[in-house]
């Protein structure tokens, strides 16, 4: 079965560009969570999608946006980017909403802004 | 606020040796934590949760250990191996619907052979 998986792996962007990333869950999942990771800290909560509808959002500007598709994959879109968005940021799928079903990560993709 | 902290950003460890991670919570209305581990280049991974109805939990060489009295989360790691070599994240969360994870920042477990 095959895992998380996101797209690109790396993206690089100048100051004030758009970023588009991508996630695809696992077969069967309906839960999409967006993770942003900077280097040497933890992972920061940024949105939760389940069934096409935005559940959850964490403290992250408005520039910070996303839709889940009617398959279920998810896209993050960072607009106006900054030097601190330069972080690994993780998607993770699960089969429910909350946070009892087990959220299964993909490998991230490592967004650097210059 | 809410914080989800760990007392040591690093841990050197025999192989072999027993390893512990410790971590703090601060919100007491989290009733679910759960371990998570990063290896290098990869998505964390899921190892053991505990609910806090429990104060023990144990899996594969490894036991979760909840204190609720002073907010405290620690994962033991039974007979060190190389293959543990990663970054260990405890969260928090409401074991309920349309709840959010609170990772900690994390730490480093490192073998030495």
């Amino acid at each position: 079965e095959a895992g998380v998986t996101q797209s690109p792996t790396h993206l690089i962007k100048t100051r004030g560009q758009q970023a588009t990333l991508r996630c695809s869950p696992i077969s069967g999942h309906t839960s999409v969570y967006w993770y942003q990771q900077a280097l040497g800290l933890g992972l920061q909560f940024l949105l939760w999608y389940d069934e096409g509808e935005e559940r959850n959002r964490g403290n992250f500007p408005p520039r910070f946006s996303g839709r889940q598709f009617p398959n279920y994959s998810s896209e993050l879109n960072v607009n106006a980017l900054e030097l601190e968005d330069s972080a690994l940021y993780l998607c993770a799928s699960s089969s429910g909403q909350g946070a009892m079903n087990e959220q299964f990560f993909g490998p991230g993709t490592r967004l650097t802004v210059l | 606020g809410e914080s989800v902290g760990l007392h040591l950003p690093t841990l050197s460890v025999q192989e072999g040796d027993n390893s512990i991670i410790n971590c703090a919570y601060s919100n007491s209305a989290s009733d679910y934590f759960i371990w998570y581990k990063q290896e290098s280049g990869k998505g964390p991974q899921f190892i053991i949760d505990i609910r806090s109805n429990m104060d023990k939990r144990q899996g594969q060489r490894v036991t979760v250990l909840l204190n609720k009295t002073v907010k405290h989360l620690s994962l033991q790691i039974a007979a060190t191996q190389p293959g543990d070599s990663a970054v260990y994240f405890c969260a928090e969360s409401r074991y309920s619907s349309a709840s959010k994870i609170i990772f900690g920042s994390g730490t480093r477990l490192s073998i030495r052979p």
